[in-house]
């Protein structure tokens, strides 16, 4: 069993709509939780980061983080073309530790 | 925001051969550097920690013989795949971050493809 799980996708949805993303996983001493965006052939970029349990948002983006469950989520709302890309879960144990990422989930918003 | 830079972005190379893969960082000093293979539709793979001026932390799995790290300076580190094999073909990607700082910065990374 992978220590991060991810759907793999695709999701495909129109635009306008909300995406609805999301991780779990099994190492409950992971204390830091990040949302990558990902294009084709490309670096990721940081999203968003959140700190333990809670919600955080930041324009259109929020996430949510629920420890005792294990399960993260990323919610993107008014969704454009452009926000077509995978987006990777990531997580680590301490600040500026190494990340240990989820698989990424191919998201398509369709004009 | 922080740029980290990859050279080359994509290199073909024969079986058996040697490739570097360089790492900067544009404007900002890398106390340490993080190096990932990604496999098509796959996610990230920590290869290995690398500290300006010490030695290269690896994973578990990762032969430290063939996937040679080098962070010789702030801004500087490189990726030497030795005798590169078919199965080593995969798309490398380094990140940044400074001292105590949270984020790691990413690359563009480079497709390696090994004939």
């Amino acid at each position: 069993q992978k220590e991060v799980e991810q759907d793999p996708g695709p999701l495909s949805v129109p635009e306008g709509a909300i995406v609805s993303l999301n991780c779990t996983y099994s190492n409950s001493a992971f204390q830091y939780f990040m949302w990558y965006r990902q294009y084709s052939r490309k670096g990721p970029e940081l999203l968003m980061y959140t700190y333990s349990s809670g919600n955080k948002e930041d324009g259109r983006f929020t996430a949510q983080v629920d420890k005792s469950s294990k399960y993260i989520s990323l919610f993107i709302r008014d969704s454009q073309p452009s926000d077509s890309a995978t987006y990777l879960c990531a997580m680590s144990v301490a600040a500026g530790n190494k990340l240990t990422f989820g698989g990424g989930t191919r998201v398509l918003v369709k004009p | 925001g922080a740029v980290v830079s990859q050279h080359p972005s994509w290199v073909i190379c024969k079986s058996g051969t040697s490739v570097k893969i360089e790492c900067r960082s544009l404007d900002f000093q890398a106390t340490t550097m993080f190096w990932y293979r990604q496999f098509p539709k796959q996610s990230l793979m920590l290869m290995a920690t690398s500290n300006e001026g010490s030695k290269a932390t690896y994973e578990q799995g990762v032969e430290k013989d063939k996937f040679l790290i080098n962070h010789a300076s702030l801004t500087l580190s490189t990726l030497t795949v030795t005798s590169a094999h078919p199965e080593d073909s995969s798309f490398y990607i380094c990140s940044a971050r400074s001292g105590g700082a949270f984020e790691q910065f990413f690359g563009p990374g480079t497709r390696l493809t090994v004939l």
